[in-house]
């Protein structure tokens, strides 16, 4: 079956440390991979994501992740954490049956020392 | 990136009563919106899917009376929740989607209260 796992639920670094968020996923075939922040009380944002090619992935506010299709993981990196950092980030996964439907992961909170 | 609202954004009702929710996309055609359910410090939980046009497709558990969902056009699709209960409070989130891409774009949520 198809899922994603987030080992991690919540994660505390301080400002300008280095940031890594794990994600696994299980997925028969080559997976469109995602990773969204949410804020308090709001919506989901993408940061990045990859379909295919180069699997190192840039995306906004400094954010990065690798595709690994040896470790089947997705992992999300900064390497200087902001204070606005803080918040929900999920992993997410598609298509998933008819009508690319994602599969999101758990999710890992972030919180930010000063 | 594509813009997708919600409206309203709280929106607090009487245990009995109905409440709708609006979802537009706001520069695409959106052929698929999606309907989530966010309960607090949880991932999202997939409600159901609708194609502009068709019968929304619920996943399962997802009594499909009860939440009833309206893709009339290409940049609306409605969430209608009936007879609400109190343990039908949450965070309502929408996304909506293309035909030429498998991204979703996200509204920023609906807080529904029932008191």
């Amino acid at each position: 079956a198809q899922s994603v796992t987030q080992p991690d639920i919540h994660i505390t670094v301080s400002e300008g440390a280095s940031l890594e968020l794990r994600c696994n996923y299980s997925y028969g075939a080559t997976p469109y991979l995602f990773w969204y922040v949410q804020s308090p009380g709001q919506g989901l944002q993408l940061l990045l994501k990859y379909f295919s090619g180069d699997t190192l992935v840039q995306g906004i506010k400094g954010f990065e992740a690798e595709f690994k299709r040896s470790q089947s993981s997705f992992n999300l990196r900064k390497p200087s954490v902001h204070w606005s950092d803080a918040a929900e980030y999920f992993c997410a996964v598609g298509p998933s049956g008819g009508y690319n439907k994602l599969i999101f992961g758990a999710g890992t909170r972030l919180a930010v020392h000063p | 990136g594509a813009v997708v609202s919600q409206h309203p954004s709280r929106v607090i009702c009487k245990s009995g009563t109905s409440v709708k929710i609006e979802c537009r996309s706001l520069d695409f055609q959106a052929t698929t919106m999606f309907w989530y359910r966010q309960f607090p410090k949880q991932s999202l939980m997939l409600m159901a899917t609708s194609n502009e046009g068709s019968k929304a497709t619920y996943e399962q558990g997802v009594e499909k009376d009860k939440f009833l969902i309206n893709h009339a056009s290409l940049t609306l699709s409605t969430l209608t929740v009936t007879s609400a209960h109190p343990e039908d409070s949450s965070f309502y989130i929408c996304s909506a989607g293309s035909q030429n891409s498998y991204e979703q774009y996200f509204g920023p949520g609906t807080r529904l209260t029932v008191t």
